[in-house]
């Protein structure tokens, strides 16, 4: 059964500062992993796909890598803001026909001023 | 391109009480899930429709939780009678697959937030 962690649970951090989010899970046949963006009363945001042959996705100031082999993924995000102040979570898409999303717990980001 | 909708944003209801969710997903999105987000956990698929059909039910309680979509387009999500741990984010997602899972993304709604007391 695939089970996905996410370290820290919560971090908080002076604007400016990079920072790294960290993912892991249990079975490595995905399809992809996908970090999401939740904002309080908002559903979920898609920030990041990286499918399972690749390494890792860039998109503005987020990084985001995949070591299948060891089940790890990290969220790098540069210069951080306090608009990135959010919930990150992390989904692997799993093996079957079906290829359903198993998320993480999610790090809650709060980027001060 | 509109987002995926959902209503009503908030519930409140008694335990034993009946509650309904509606979900309208992104125009021309053949599949559709219905996720449940218990506070400080992530998502987690209650159910997932192709067009009109039932893909995957597996997680969902029967003996409470019941799902449909007719004419493929909007799909309700009904809870009777409801019990104090279904008190959680109900989330609609959809997409329009591709025929690669490995790039596929899911569009998700707002969500509906039920507190059962």
């Amino acid at each position: 059964k695939q089970e996905v962690t996410q370290i820290p649970a919560a971090l908080s951090v002076p604007e400016g500062e990079n920072l790294v989010l960290n993912c892991s899970f249990t079975d490595s046949a995905i399809y992809n992993l996908q970090w999401f963006r939740q904002d309080p009363g908002k559903g979920l945001t898609s920030l990041l796909l990286i499918q399972s042959s690749q390494r890792e996705q860039t998109s503005g100031r987020l990084n985001a890598s995949l070591d299948k082999s060891s089940g790890r993924s990290t969220l790098y995000i540069a210069a951080s803001q306090p608009g990135d102040s959010a919930t990150y979570l992390c989904a692997v898409r799993g093996g079957g026909s079906q290829g359903n999303l198993i998320f993480g717990k999610g790090t809650k980001l709060s980027v001060k001023p | 391109e509109a987002g995926v909708a959902q209503s009503p944003r908030y519930k409140i209801i008694e335990k034993r009480q009946s509650v309904a969710f509606w979900c309208n997903p992104i125009s021309g999105h053949a599949t559709l899930y219905w996720y449940q987000q218990i506070l400080g956990q992530g998502p987690k698929l209650l159910i997932q429709f192709q067009n009109n059909g039932v893909v995957d039910d597996s997680q969902l309680p029967k003996d409470r939780f019941s799902a449909e979509r007719l004419k493929g387009v909007d799909s309700t999500l009904k809870i009777q009678p409801a019990k104090l741990e279904d008190s959680a984010v109900y989330l609609c997602a959809s997409t329009q697959p591709s025929g690669f899972l490995s790039t596929d993304t899911q569009y998700f709604g707002p969500g509906t937030r039920l507190t059962v007391l």
